[in-house]
């Protein structure tokens, strides 16, 4: 089946710098491509929608400033988080959909994002 | 705006047991539903989806419009179900379209 990479697959960074996220459709084109976040024992809330090709869109609340999205290619999608702050830390994870399937994602393995 | 409840935030059972994880939802368009399943230490995977009512390894969901449910059902619980379980609703925004979780349901086969 399709698969979904994420690299790296954790990351310390001090508070105040930036860290870059990928995600990568291994076998597959995705035009569109969607990051969430997770809190420990909580559900995935998504963030933004990545499109390649034009604008993210961003969930009602998602600083679009803070959380940056560039859909490079039609197997790349990054999250850069800049001037990270502790309470960034948290379990991001990407997903994209099955072509013609939009509504069936292959998540990727997630980011353990740590902020000191 | 789109809703997803999921009420029970851990459900314990015995093998062999029934099993249902509930799922209500609050959406004004036509709905699509769907479970996903988390394993421990894997990604997130779509288990089933309400168009295909389809059984997957021995799970169904049927679709109840008028009671806006979805639940999970299986008949004998297996150890190798336990898992994390998440109800989502997919919904159309304009020209986007996106997935709605909700809080999911830990589940745990006890031997």
């Amino acid at each position: 089946g399709a698969v979904v990479s994420q690299h790296p697959s954790r990351v310390i960074c001090k508070s105040g710098t930036s860290v870059k996220i990928e995600c990568r459709s291994l076998d597959f084109q995705a035009t569109t491509m969607f990051w969430y976040r997770q809190f420990p024992k909580q559900s995935l809330m998504l963030m933004a929608t990545s499109n390649e090709g034009s604008k993210a869109t961003y969930e009602q609340g998602v600083e679009k400033d803070k959380f940056l999205i560039n859909h490079a290619s039609l197997t790349l999608s990054t999250l850069t988080v800049t001037s990270a702050h502790p309470e960034d830390s948290s379990f991001y994870i990407c997903s994209a959909p099955r072509q013609g399937f939009s509504y069936e994602q292959y998540f990727g393995p997630g980011t353990r994002l740590t902020v000191t | 705006a789109q809703r997803v409840t999921q009420p029970e935030k851990l459900l314990s059972v015995f093998k062999g047991a029934p099993v249902e994880l509930k799922c209500n939802y609050s959406y004004s368009g036509s709905p699509e539903l769907f479970w996903y399943v988390q394993y421990s230490r894997q990604r997130l995977q779509l288990l089933l989806r309400h168009i295909s009512r389809e059984s997957i390894k021995g799970f169904t969901a049927d679709l109840n419009k008028g009671e806006t449910s979805f639940h999970l059902k299986k008949p004998f619980a297996q150890e190798e179900d336990s898992a994390m379980y998440y109800c989502a609703l997919h919904s159309w925004g304009g020209s986007n379209y996106k997935l709605t979780f909700g809080k999911g349901t830990l589940l745990t086969v006890n031997p």
